[in-house]
């Protein structure tokens, strides 16, 4: 079985200030993770990726996550917002125990919200 | 972007009446989603499918029905439409596992469904 917990539902921050966004997960088998962005009224976009390469990933438009699996967490920060990060961020977890049955399975959201 | 494309993009329909919304493919990937999302609960995975004519339940599956006939194409059937699965339905697809990772899924733009 496999989960993610988003430990913020809505997180503010001004222009130019930093951004945190908390995701930990759950599985029995070794993950994948993911966030992805959802701006309103549209789809979801992918924003970076861990596959077990590197534990530090960089993704698109300034964001990056640290896969920790002590702490089993893949936070997802960035260093100054921009009016254009307001949006719903969304972790993910994939894993795979064999067999067909490949599923991703979405934490419940973290609306970030950037004040100017 | 992934072609995938979702029809239709909107519907309205009334309580009772069978709905069947529509997924298809360009990319020729094995795996095929169909989620929900509504406020509050992130994306929920409804079934999907791993093959032509292999599908499977996913954590919201009740009152939905799947068909996949051709690997380019993923049905997703309300038998009886309520007003319970007024929503935003998602078609995602994936090429699964690739030796030790998983990979992302690509989205289709929604279909906004209101159930009367």
């Amino acid at each position: 079985a496999q989960s993610v917990t988003q430990l913020d539902s809505h997180v503010s921050v001004s222009e130019g200030t930093p951004v945190l966004l908390r995701c930990n997960y759950s599985s029995s088998y070794s993950p994948s993770l993911f966030w992805y962005v959802q701006h309103p009224n549209k789809g979801l976009q992918l924003l970076l990726k861990y596959t077990s390469a590197a534990t530090l990933v960089k993704g698109i438009n300034g964001f990056e996550a640290e896969f920790k699996k002590s702490e089993t967490s893949f936070h997802l920060t960035k260093p100054s917002a921009h009016m254009s990060d307001a949006a719903e961020y969304f972790c993910v977890v994939s894993s795979h125990s064999g067999g067909s049955n490949y599923k991703l399975t979405f934490g419940k959201g973290t609306l970030l919200t950037v004040n100017p | 972007d992934a072609g995938i494309t979702q029809s239709p993009r909107h519907k309205v329909t009334e309580t009772g009446t069978p709905v069947t919304l529509r997924c298809h493919q360009t990319e020729n990937h094995r795996y095929m989603y169909w989620y929900r999302q509504d406020p509050g609960h992130g994306l929920r995975l409804i079934h999907y499918s791993y093959g032509v004519k292999d599908t499977d339940k996913g954590e919201v599956s009740d009152g939905y029905s799947v068909s996949r006939s051709k690997t380019e194409d993923f049905l997703l059937t309300l038998e009886s439409a309520t007003s319970s699965q007024t929503s935003v339905y998602f078609c995602a697809i994936s090429r699964g596992f690739r030796g030790r990772s998983g990979t992302e899924a690509f989205f289709g733009q929604g279909t906004r469904l209101t159930v009367v």
